[in-house]
């Protein structure tokens, strides 16, 4: 079993619509959560980072954690073609390490 | 443009070559990092190094040498690697504290013919 869990995807959804993007994990040492989004050629760019449990907002975008669930969630609104792009979750537990975990990537695609 | 440059962008080798690559950062950062991206895989962390000393190392085979001068600086030497080491090597930094987020650059797609 993999340690993140992330569908593939791609998720294709028209403009306008609120997209949900996902990730399980079953390393309950995780405290970190991050999102990244990766444009086509390009690195990955970070979005979101929480700490713990519980909701972050910035803009269109909402990063939730449920760490008794073992899941995290981004849910972007009002969606648009520039948001078209690979999602990646990454998570990192709280010790001297350095290394995080990421998912491998939800492709999304945001139809004009 | 980003903080953390990577070049070549591309690159071709056969599996007798040597090549390197090459990332540089110009965010004051203090940790570098060398990440493998293949396609529908996770990122495979390589390599870490905090203060131009490396501190993870993720069994990453000898074909792969990396190499911190200072820390603005850091290179991936390769040589004699396998047709399966294609993929995009991604080089990232960050500061300070160990939960600090990871900056990263546009990667060096590379073909191991």
């Amino acid at each position: 079993q993999k340690e993140v869990e992330q569908d593939p995807g791609p998720l294709s959804v028209p403009e306008g619509a609120i997209v949900s993007l996902n990730c399980t994990y079953s390393n309950s040492a995780f405290q970190y959560f991050m999102w990244y989004r990766q444009y086509s050629r390009k690195g990955p760019e970070l979005l979101m980072y929480t700490y713990s449990s519980g909701n972050k907002e910035d803009g269109r975008f909402t990063a939730q954690v449920d760490k008794s669930s073992k899941y995290i969630s981004l849910f972007i609104r009002d969606s648009q073609p520039s948001d078209s792009a690979t999602y990646l979750c990454a998570m990192k537990e709280d010790t001297g390490r350095r290394a995080l975990t990421f998912g491998s990537g939800t492709r999304l695609q945001v139809q004009p | 443009e980003t903080g953390v440059t990577q070049t070549p962008r591309h690159l071709v080798m056969g599996m007798t070559n040597k090549k390197s690559l090459k990332c540089e950062q110009h965010l004051g950062h203090n940790a570098m990092y060398w990440y493998k991206q293949s396609a529908k895989k996770p990122l495979e962390l390589m390599f870490v190094y905090s203060l131009e000393e490396r501190v993870e190392n993720n069994s990453v085979p000898s074909r792969f040498s990396p190499e911190c001068p200072n820390s603005s600086h850091l290179f991936l030497h390769l040589h004699t690697l396998q047709p399966e080491d294609s993929a995009l090597y991604l080089c990232a930094s960050s500061q300070g504290a160990k939960n600090s987020p990871l900056h990263f650059g546009n990667g060096t797609r590379l073909t191991v013919t």
